[in-house]
């Protein structure tokens, strides 16, 4: 089957640079994504990733190594209003290209 | 432009009984789902449906039934609530299942409780 790990929560102060880590395992992989969750609201989407490197998207970054089953979130210039539930995600090929979530980390982002 | 919209917000049901979510989507997306989030579980993916009059299980699909209508809705019933499925239940949708940068739009979510 597929899994995911990430951090259950970080904390940072506001104006800070913050990563949060996505290891993952699936039988065919597509690429990982991630989602902002404000509150327990809608989840929206914020980056994708399908090949090695980084990704950039104004303050947020994302990062993918294939090689490493690895990839992570990086959150610059930290803001208030980041405070969030942060999930990575993986498109399993062998699973009929369903979206499977990690179980999310929570940022909070301290004055 | 509404995205994805689900009805109700907010349920309280009691063991035995059942219930429909509905969810409906105005950006002519192909793919659609239903996930649940418990506190400390992430999204679980309940089940999806690629295409109109097609319907797949996910992870935990135990318990509910789905049906997608047309191209617009896709609604999650269950038959027979237990405490077990009180949880937030959200819809999503997404051009297309298969599309490497694909991304989901969701819903609002319902919450739903199981006395």
């Amino acid at each position: 089957g597929q899994s995911l790990e990430q951090p259950s929560e970080v904390t940072a102060v506001e104006g800070a640079i913050v990563q949060i880590n996505c290891t993952y395992q699936t039988s065919g992989f597509y690429g990982l994504s991630w989602y902002q969750q404000h509150d327990g609201g809608a989840p929206t989407f914020l980056s994708y990733n399908a090949l090695d490197g980084l990704e950039e998207t104004g303050r947020f970054s994302s990062f993918l190594s294939r090689s490493d089953s690895y990839g992570y979130l990086l959150l610059q210039e930290l803001q208030m209003k980041d405070s969030a539930s942060y999930f990575c995600a993986v498109r399993d090929y062998n699973q009929g290209g369903k979206l499977i979530f990690g179980q999310g980390t929570e940022l909070s982002v301290k004055p | 432009n509404a995205g994805v919209t689900q009805t109700p917000k907010f349920q309280v049901l009691k063991t035995g009984q059942s219930m429909t979510l509905q969810c409906a989507q105005d950006m002519n997306h192909n793919s659609m789902y239903w996930y649940r989030q418990d506190p400390g579980m992430g999204l679980r993916l309940i089940y999806y449906s690629a295409s109109e009059g097609t319907t797949d299980k996910g992870e935990v699909p135990n318990g509910y039934n789905v049906s997608r209508l047309n191209k617009r809705e896709f609604s999650l019933r269950l038959e027979s609530a237990a405490p077990s499925q009180t949880s937030v239940y959200f819809c999503a949708s997404s051009q297309d299942r298969l599309a490497t940068n694909e991304k989901l739009f969701f819903g609002s979510g319902t919450q739903l409780s199981v006395l």
